[in-house]
């Protein structure tokens, strides 16, 4: 059961455009949310994370929004960057599970110069 | 921001023998630490919570006398992978917090059973 969906596998994006990450789901438990960037063969690090008191977060180039009655939220980095190329994952915590993540299955982000 | 180290980075072993994984939270006291596993193109699992001073809880299907994990002090946690084999063979991933809702992970350990 994949509590935590990222649909979209791939995403490919010009150099100064805008990169919209997906994210979806299904524990109504999750109350905080958070993306995280890796490398192969390094850990995640962290670049962004959102309550669910709240709807939008912004970082930088870096803005999650959080839809809870879709049960959706979106990663969006603008101007996209070549050093983002990377594994993006959602992660989403809370309830009596406060702490342990369940992680998205990841999207693969290529920016192309 | 809080540092989490992860040692070794990679190991290769012979299947049978043991592998310990170590992971300290360099500038900060966690009393959770969390361990997960990945296998490659597929999401990060969680294996377990270790907690410092107690054993740690496992999640479903995860075999405890298979990967032991010992917190024994705030800025370590040990996972040993037990007579490993090839299916053990993965990507290990430890993380700690220091209070807040941030999470911080290692660096990871790339671990081949030949």
């Amino acid at each position: 059961d994949q509590q935590v969906k990222q649909n979209s596998p791939s995403l490919s994006v010009q150099e100064g455009r805008i990169s919209i990450l997906n994210c979806d789901y299904t524990n109504s438990m999750f109350d905080y949310f958070l993306w995280y960037k890796k490398y192969p063969a390094e850990g995640p690090t962290f670049l962004i994370s959102i309550s669910s008191i709240k709807d939008k977060n912004e970082d930088g180039r870096f803005t999650v929004f959080l839809n809870k009655s879709a049960k959706h939220l979106s990663l969006h980095i603008v101007p996209s960057q070549p050093g983002d190329s990377a594994v993006y994952f959602c992660a989403a915590t809370g309830g009596t599970s406060y702490g342990k993540l369940t992680f998205g299955q990841g999207t693969i982000l290529t920016v192309h110069p | 921001g809080a540092v989490v180290s992860q040692h070794p980075s990679r190991v290769i072993c012979k299947s049978g023998t043991s592998v310990k994984i170590e992971c300290r939270s360099l500038d900060f006291q966690a009393t959770t630490m969390f361990w997960y596993r990945q296998f490659p193109k597929k999401s990060l699992m969680l294996m377990a919570t270790s907690n410092e001073g107690s054993k740690a809880t496992y999640e479903q299907g995860v075999e405890k006398d298979k990967f032991l994990i010992n917190h024994a002090s705030l800025t370590l946690s040990t996972l040993t992978v037990t007579s490993a084999h090839p299916e053990d063979s993965s990507f290990y991933i430890c993380s700690a917090s220091e209070g807040n809702e941030k999470l911080f992970f290692g660096s990871g350990t790339q671990l081949s059973v030949l």
